[in-house]
């Protein structure tokens, strides 16, 4: 079973708040992905990270930031919090194993964020 | 570029009827095909996946796709469907350079009529 864990699941906040959404796996996996999704669409890759100190913007363009310290954490920050941003955010990660074409991307449950 | 055409946002299926979500995708190397399914409130769960190889694949929950080059599709499929089935459906591409990025379709909610 997966191990992938994003808090909080539910976040409610005004204009201008700085916030930051959380995503730990427990699986050791080196890359790590965000992704965007509002209601009745796709879902968008905003930002990704192959390993510690590694991070990269997505194909969707975000005013959001990533930090990769530690294997393990991946957590994604709004500086200044508008209601453009309401949406969920999806957490991934994934390991490339030796002998195998691809790996599946295992993800969180997810962070539906509403900005008043 | 890859892209991911999910025909029909909303499917309804009678409970023990065949379950038939269609996915086309457009990507100029070959590519790698998933299928996820998200229940409410929850993350994506991989159902199957192509890489290479056969081109008929079978997934957990009973469901199977097959990867038709000739018609760039990978249409999912179940034979009788659950009432437990009933969720949203994304099919997603990625090239098979190594790299995991995917693109994904906007999704078919499936419904299951008791």
């Amino acid at each position: 079973e997966a191990d992938i864990y994003q808090t909080p699941r539910y976040l409610v906040i005004g204009t201008g708040k700085k916030i930051t959404l959380e995503c730990s796996q427990t699986m050791g996996h080196d890359k790590m992905y965000w992704y965007q999704q509002d209601p009745g669409m796709e879902l968008h890759l905003i930002h990704y990270s192959y390993g510690v100190n590694s991070t990269e913007k997505g194909d969707l363009s975000s005013e959001s930031t990533v930090s990769r310290i530690r294997t393990e954490h991946f957590p994604l920050t709004l500086e200044s919090a508008r209601p453009s941003h309401t949406s969920q955010y999806l957490c991934a990660s994934s390991e490339r194993l030796r002998g195998r074409d691809s790996d599946e991307q295992f993800f969180g449950p997810g962070t539906r964020l509403t900005v008043l | 570029a890859q892209s991911v055409t999910q025909l029909g946002s909303h499917v309804s299926v009678s409970e023990g009827a065949l379950v038939l979500l269609r996915c086309n995708y457009s990507s100029s190397v070959p590519p790698y095909l998933f299928w996820y399914v998200q229940y409410p409130n929850q993350g994506l769960q991989l159902l199957l996946k192509y890489t290479t190889g056969a081109t008929l694949v079978k997934g957990i929950n009973g469901f199977e796709a097959e990867f038709k080059k000739s018609e760039t599709s990978f249409h999912l499929t179940k034979p009788s469907a659950h009432m437990s089935d009933a969720a949203e459906y994304f099919c997603a591409v990625s090239d098979n350079f190594g790299n995991e990025k995917l693109t994904f379709g906007t999704g078919t909610r499936l419904t299951i009529i008791p």
